[in-house]
This record gives C-alpha cells, structure tokens and sequence, in this order.
C-alpha cells in the first residue's frame, strides 16, 4: 500500500498568513494526489485534484503542486473560513490511501 | 445539484451486520465510481472501498481491514450503492461518508454513523 505522510501535524498562522503543508508518497504516484478541506461536524470537501487542478468553486488562495512523490497545498493568504484539518489522499492505486491530516488553527 | 444522502447507520453488537444505503441524485450516477469512506471520532479519514460503473465491470477494491467482511454493491435502476458490512468489529465505529470519484472524491454525503458496541 502507499502510505503518505502530511507535514506538519498542525500549525497555527493569523488571517492573512501564507500557509504551506506537505505530502510525501511512498512511491511515485504520478500527480495522482487531491487536497481536501474539513471543518469539523462535515464531510471532506474536495480543494485540489490531480496536484494542481483547482475544483469548481474553490478560491484562487489555495494551490497544489508537485509531482512524483512530493507534494503542496499553498493557501496564499488565510481567511477566517479556512481555519479546518486538510487532508491529501492519493488515486494511483488502491487502496486510496489519506495523509495523516494538518489541523489548521488560528494564531 | 448532485446529492448523496447515506442512510442505515445504527448501533449493533461486536458480530452484527449492517447495511448501508447511499442514495444519488443530481449527476450521472450509473457512468460514475462510488467510494465509501470512514472516519472514527476525532480521527482521520480512512478509504473504505469502490465500486467502478458498469463499463469497468462493476469492479471493487477495498481496504485491507474490511476486505472480506464488507462487500460494496450497485443498483443503477435505482441510483443507490450499498455497503454491506458483517462481522463488525469495534474498530468498524465510524461515521461512513459516500462519496463520488471523479478527478478526486467531489461529491460526498454527510455521512452514517455506525457504532459497534456490547
């Protein structure tokens, strides 16, 4: 199974902070990777798929990037409404494996 | 608008079975594969299983911790997927999301508590 590992576990950042966090596969998994936002009492709602490709509604703020094994999700500038737990989960091949979650939290 | 709505959730006994309904609206259900997802209290999210459309044979996959006890199932007249679950574990606790892939995991209900518990 490929197993992937989100850094950091939590961070804290103000409104208006660039934020940055991390997911590395444990083999190539080809830009296959998506970016999903929670807030807690709700389902997963999908951010970024396929490493960089923005879903339909979401704000320009957030970003993904990368490629083989190494990935980003970059929210330029935080708004109150993106204080939540993002997970990256990788389509490659099942199991379709989450990271682990960073908890986004107000500084 | 697309729309999935889970249903079924309960508590059972540690051997029970269970099966729950996710019910789709609102997007080409019958072209689209139908993901099952798992979250326990105040844990991450854990990819349950899939059943692919018509046109991949209906093909499942699932996680190695239910593989063998929990079985996904389609009905395309009815716009309904099912997870049947059988000899339920403790571990099995979780509130259970279904979920539509496309691209990512796009569409998602807001899920069916299932607690197993004595």
């Amino acid at each position: 199974d490929i197993q992937l590992t989100q850094s950091p576990s939590s961070l804290s950042a103000s409104v208006g902070d660039g934020v940055t966090i991390t997911c590395r596969a444990s083999q190539n998994i080809g830009s296959h990777l998506n970016w999903y936002q929670q807030t807690p009492g709700k389902a997963p709602k999908l951010l970024i798929f396929t490493a960089s490709g923005l879903q339909s509604g979401v704000p320009p703020r957030f970003s993904g990037s990368g490629s083989g094994t190494d990935y980003t999700l970059t929210i330029s500038s935080l708004q109150p409404e993106d204080f939540a737990t993002y997970y990256c989960q990788q389509s490659d091949s099942t199991p379709y494996t989450f990271g682990q979650g960073t908890q986004v939290e107000i500084k | 608008e697309a729309q999935l709505v889970e249903s079924g959730g309960a508590l059972v006994q540690p051997g029970a079975s269970l099966k729950l309904s996710c019910a789709a609206s609102g997007f080409s259900f019958s072209g689209s594969a139908i993901h099952w997802v798992r979250q326990a209290s105040g844990k991450g999210l854990e990819w349950v299983g899939r059943i692919r459309s018509r046109v991949q044979s209906y093909a499942t996959a699932y996680a190695a911790s239910v593989n063998g006890r929990f079985t996904i199932s389609r009905d395309d007249s009815k716009n309904m997927a099912y997870l049947q679950m059988n000899s339920l574990k403790p571990e099995d606790t979780a509130v259970y999301y279904c979920t539509r892939h496309s691209g990512g995991l796009d569409y998602w209900g807001e899920g069916s508590l299932v607690t197993v518990s004595s």
